[in-house]
């Protein structure tokens, strides 16, 4: 049982440049998330969905768009890539958000943008 | 919006000494309290939860935590700490059907 896979684990860009991050999970889950890890500031929710079609901003969405064209796959793109970019990402997911509902972590992307 | 707020953001211990650690947060509803650890170079693994029932909650390897509604507090502890527990250890809160709010996480190094 894989859980929840991101690729790729590791990535240097130039500033400018664009990627996108892939986030797979094989547990059916209907919620995924995109969290940006910083020495000190914990983990900042980016963008979330709630379901295959459906996608929602967090607390720092600037600069990061994504796309839940299938229930499994949870997309997450830097555009124009900057260095305050420059993080670690975490993939999650979760069955639902109710009462006690934990999330599942990748694990993770080392992003740095020069 | 909830926040969370962890008192110490690193912490350094020496073998079989007893651990605390600090979680506050700031919601008036009902909540759901976690604990995750990340093990270096790894990913986040849920260590405990709180939802209902015993504020008295026990997590994998002899982590507990007391949820305490009236100070607002998820503290975890345990007894004896081991080398391998060296780890960042995030608290967590999320209330009704948001999403999880992370604290800015406890850095938690046990010399042998």
């Amino acid at each position: 049982n894989a859980g929840v896979t991101q690729t790729p684990k590791f990535r240097v860009l130039k500033t400018g440049q664009s990627m996108t991050l892939l986030c797979a999970q094989d547990m059916n889950h209907e919620y995924m998330y995109w969290y940006r890890q910083d020495p000190g500031m914990g983990l900042r929710l980016i963008h979330y969905s709630v379901g295959e079609g459906t996608t929602a901003k967090g607390e720092v969405p600037d600069g990061y768009n994504v796309s839940r064209l299938k229930k499994q796959n949870f997309l997450l793109g830097l555009e124009s890539a900057a260095p305050s970019q420059t993080s670690v990402y975490f993939c999650a997911s979760s069955y639902s958000t109710g009462a006690g509902t934990e999330a599942f972590f990748g694990q993770g992307t080392r992003l740095t943008v020069v | 919006a909830q926040s969370v707020s962890q008192h110490n953001h690193h912490v350094i211990l020496s073998e079989a000494a007893s651990l605390e650690l600090g979680c506050n947060y700031s919601y008036g509803g009902t909540v759901n309290l976690f604990w995750y650890v990340q093990y270096p170079g790894q990913h986040l693994q849920l260590l405990l939860k709180y939802f209902s029932g015993d504020p008295l909650v026990k997590g994998i390897k002899g982590f507990e935590a007391e949820f305490i509604k009236s100070k607002f507090s998820f503290n975890l502890r345990k007894p004896s700490v081991q080398w391998s527990d060296t780890a960042e250890y995030f608290c967590a809160v999320k209330a009704g059907y948001s999403t999880l709010t992370f604290g800015k996480g406890t850095m938690l190094l046990v010399s042998p």
